[in-house]
């Protein structure tokens, strides 16, 4: 069971370059979203989903585009990489409803996507 | 969604109990506490969640005040590989969309 799965784990971009980090989950998750994560600062909520085809902003959207085709993957996408988007970058799913006999839906975690803009 | 405050760092010696708190005083009522932690950069686990009443699993227990403004994340045994950050979340039902704030450094020392 692979569960959420991000690509690349490292990168470094130059200012301006364009790029996409990628999550996967095989957990059949409705919801999944990406944080950033800058040093000594807990996450802070880019974008999310609740569906294919429907996404929303976060507390910090801009610079970042998203979409979902699929229920399997969301891609995050930077379109001009700036060094402030310096950061670890997680994706996270779970369940949006409480269905199937599940108690609660607690979010999964990728390992990250570590991002250094120079 | 409600805040929530949490000391910055705590010490606690392998073997012992480890008792994290957490204030949520504005905690509405449909708003659920949630414990999550984060290893070492490593992505955040779910640890535990409740509502009112007191919650164990296999991880941790939670005690949650009447008044539910606070509540304790307790590790009945901590060990070394507890040491991580701990955060303590108010969020919504399904506890989706949380706001994670910079949580609690545990560092459990042998």
């Amino acid at each position: 069971n692979a569960g959420v799965t991000q690509t690349p784990k490292f990168q470094v971009l130059k200012t301006g370059q364009s790029m996409t980090l990628q999550c996967a989950q095989d957990m059949n998750h409705e919801y999944m979203s990406w944080y950033r994560q800058d040093p000594g600062m807990g996450l802070r909520l880019i974008h999310y989903s609740v569906g294919a085809g429907i996404t929303d902003q976060g507390e910090v959207p801009n610079g970042y585009n998203v979409s979902r085709s699929t229920t399997e993957d969301f891609p995050l996408r930077l379109l001009s990489a700036a060094p402030s988007q310096t950061s670890v970058y997680f994706c996270a799913s779970s369940y949006l409803a409480l269905t199937g006999g599940r108690n609660n839906s607690p979010l999964h975690f990728g390992n990250g996507t570590r991002l250094t803009v120079t | 969604d409600a805040k929530t405050t949490q000391p910055t760092s705590m010490d606690c010696a392998e073997g012992r109990a480890a008792n994290l708190p957490c204030n949520h005083s504005t905690i509405s009522g449909n708003e659920y506490v949630y414990w999550y932690r984060q290893i070492h950069s490593q992505g955040p686990q779910y640890i535990i969640h409740g509502l009112k009443n007191n919650e164990t699993n296999e991880m941790a227990s939670l005690i949650i005040t009447e008044d539910r403004k606070s509540s304790t994340l307790i590790l009945p045994h901590a060990t070394l590989r507890d040491t991580a950050v701990y955060y303590c979340i108010v969020g919504r039902r399904y506890g989706n969309k949380l706001v994670f704030g910079a949580g609690t450094i545990l560092r459990v020392k042998s």
